[in-house]
């Protein structure tokens, strides 16, 4: 059961322009959104994560925002950068227990 | 450096083989998962640990696979009587609060 979907297997954006990645979930229980980056060869780096009782957290390049209605979240990345070129993996957990995760987006930015 | 490390990164075994690998967290995290990834999706949850205690399991680890974690440390993951579907990158993750995760670089098992 796929209850994390990210809809959009790669993404191409521009460098210095915004990319902005989604995610859409299916679990109303959910309560702590994260995003991961990973390299090819690496393991997930945790990017950011955001609460549900929040609709936007920030750092830096980075902000997730948070529609609970919808049951979606997006990450922008603004600006873009060649190294944030990677795949990108949206994941859900309740309550902290076991994680799930979308298939994830392959972001390219080009110079 | 005292990130999560996963040992070995690469295995090749042959079908019907028993293979075990080895993770070891973050020193002063207490929680540890174990998730698999098959090529163009996403990690999936196997099983976590708190301290020692092994306290959920997905349907996924089927009965050849098995987990430990003693004195709540390092941890292994076994599976026994591999098959070609095992096939996998198996990754690890330590966290202290249990909502950021932080993996290690994981096993690449290939079963020939």
């Amino acid at each position: 059961d796929q209850q994390v979907k990210q809809n959009s297997p790669s993404l191409s954006v521009q460098e210095g322009r915004i990319s902005i990645l989604n995610c859409d979930y299916t679990n109303s229980m959910f309560d702590y959104f994260l995003w991961y980056k990973k390299y090819p060869a690496e393991g997930p780096t945790f990017l950011i994560s955001i609460s549900s009782i929040k609709d936007k957290n920030e750092d830096g390049r980075f902000t997730v925002f948070l529609n609970k209605s919808a049951k979606h979240l997006s990450l922008h990345i603004v600006p873009s950068q060649p190294g944030d070129s990677a795949v990108y993996f949206c994941a859900a957990s309740e309550e902290f227990n076991d994680m799930r995760f979308g298939a994830g987006t392959r972001l390219t930015v080009k110079p | 450096d005292t990130g999560v490390s996963q040992n070995p990164r690469h295995k090749i075994t042959k079908r019907g083989q028993n293979v075990t690998f080895r993770c070891d967290p973050i020193s002063e995290h207490n929680r540890l998962y174990w998730y698999r990834q098959t090529l163009g999706q996403g990690p999936e949850f196997l099983t976590y640990f708190q301290n020692e205690a092994q306290l959920e399991k997905s349907r996924l680890l089927s009965d050849r696979f098995s987990a430990e974690r003693p004195k709540g440390s390092f941890s292994t993951l076994e599976i026994q009587r591999t098959e070609q579907g095992d096939s996998a990158m198996y990754l690890c993750a330590s966290s202290r609060t249990g909502y950021e995760q932080y993996f290690g670089p994981g096993t690449r098992l290939t079963v020939t």
